[in-house]
């Protein structure tokens, strides 16, 4: 079961950078970390996802160490509009009963 | 396209009866996700299909939940009796792939917000 930290809540301003870190130590070689955004009153939507190393999309970056027990989302420049919840999820292969997004950060971007 | 469409958007009942949810994937898609949101558990994943057949049912809480997909282009999430604790928001999710929800972008829709009394 790689299950996954996250901070609960970040504060950021518009414009600066924001990283959300998860923790997932006990990933799985065939594991794949992917990241979701959820807006209140909406269902989760498909961010970025990678395996190792660095991927990069027109709306962020996911930065994964050589060891993969953790990962970093990277939203360059953020607004208003990205205040959300930022879930990370590192699925694994087997039990679907094992398959949770957890509680997210909640990132607030302030004015 | 119209994205994944779920109904009712909102359904209200009362305990003991019988609840229907309604999921039509984004065409193309081959793999179904059926979710439960709540505060206290977070999103968890409840039952996927991948080509119309059942793979993982583990997720389901328990023998009151039934689900079916008996086309590419329909399915439902049956709960028999309802009872309060059922009060969620019930989200579908499509995708293209394999069926492991670890590979595959998966597309959510607009969920169903139950509401057991």
């Amino acid at each position: 079961l790689a299950k996954t930290t996250q901070p609960i809540s970040m504060d950021s301003y518009e414009g600066q950078e924001v990283n959300i870190t998860c923790s997932h130590n006990n990933i799985a070689t065939n594991d794949y970390i992917t990241w979701y955004q959820q807006f209140p009153s909406q269902g989760p939507r498909f961010i970025i996802q990678g395996y190792k190393t660095k991927v990069t999309n027109e709306v962020a970056s996911l930065f994964i160490p050589a060891d993969r027990k953790s990962s970093t989302l990277s939203l360059p420049r953020v607004s208003l509009s990205d205040t959300a919840v930022y879930y990370c999820l590192v699925a694994s292969s087997g039990s679907a009963r094992q398959l949770t997004f957890g509680s997210g950060t909640q990132l607030t971007v302030l004015p | 396209d119209a994205g994944v469409i779920q109904s009712p958007r909102h359904e209200v009942t009362e305990m003991g009866q019988e609840v229907t949810l309604r999921c039509k994937p984004i065409s193309g898609h081959n793999s179904l996700f059926w979710y439960r949101q709540t505060m206290m558990r977070g999103l968890e994943l409840l039952i996927y299909f991948n080509n119309n057949v059942p793979i993982d049912d583990s997720g389901m809480p328990e023998d009151r939940f039934s689900a079916k997909m008996p086309n590419a282009s329909f399915s439902t999430l049956k709960i028999q009796p309802s009872e309060p604790r059922d009060s969620a928001v019930y989200f579908c999710a499509s995708s293209f792939g394999g069926g492991l929800p670890n590979s595959y972008e998966q597309y959510f829709g607009p969920g169903t917000r139950l509401t057991v009394t």
